[in-house]
């Protein structure tokens, strides 16, 4: 079964920075191209940043570039975003999520969410 | 990246069948067959119900199927059941100023 799990979330004060994790398990994590997305409260979903399955190859949103930077530890099955000089407009909880093994960046697994709070 | 365009509601009967719009430019909807559609339900995670424009998941009932005309596309569902209530994002692949990925604001079905 595949399993995405996110950890690292918690409240952060305005400027700090957070490190989330997403741990794989249940498909061959290395061969599968990743992305990050949030979900502000009450609002829709925003897309933040891809990783190829090597990751040779990253993309990040306007909002996020320059602050955030993704990576991935495929000998330990898990995926990172690395979050600086955060904002409280980037309080949302935060998806992995797996691409499908077809092309176009389209998720078809999704982890259960961390929730990041940025507050003074 | 600007967001594709959904209608905020959309609501009908128990039976009865619903389209959901989504609305882009040619360089997102018009320009890829990369428009999929998720379904998500208050406090859990989104789930995959088209890919590809039209394409079903394993486990996706056939009520629901996705079209695409120009720079919009639609997600159909037929048969309309209590459990489809729930909130319907569409995406598509995009390369407006950077590669990746943009998605509607969201559509609150309600079964009535």
């Amino acid at each position: 079964e595949v399993q995405l799990v996110e950890s690292g979330g918690g409240l952060v004060q305005p400027g700090g920075s957070l490190r989330l994790s997403c741990t794989a398990s249940g498909f061959t994590f290395f061969s599968y191209e990743m992305n990050w997305v949030r979900q502000a409260p009450g609002k829709g979903l925003e897309w933040l940043s891809y990783i190829s399955s090597s990751g040779s190859t990253i993309h990040y949103a306007d909002s996020v570039k320059g602050r955030f930077t993704i990576s991935r530890d495929n000998a330990k099955n898990t995926l990172f975003l690395q979050m600086n000089s955060l904002r409280a407009e980037d309080t949302a909880v935060y998806y992995c999520a797996r691409d499908t093994p077809a092309a176009g960046n389209q998720f078809d697994y999704w982890g259960q969410g961390a929730l990041v709070a940025v507050s003074s | 990246q600007s967001a594709l365009t959904q209608p905020a509601s959309v609501s009908g009967s128990p039976g009865q069948s619903i389209t959901i719009s989504c609305t882009g430019t040619s360089s997102d909807v018009g320009g890829y067959n990369y428009v999929s559609w998720y379904q998500q339900h208050p406090g859990k995670a989104p789930k995959l119900m088209i890919y590809d424009v039209s394409n079903r998941p394993s486990g996706v009932s056939n009520r629901f199927s996705g079209s695409k005309s120009g720079n919009t596309a639609s997600l159909a569902i037929s048969g309309l059941q209590a459990e489809d209530e729930a909130d319907y994002y569409c995406s598509s692949y995009t390369s407006s100023t950077t590669p990746g990925v943009v998605f509607g604001g969201g559509t609150k079905l309600t079964v009535l």
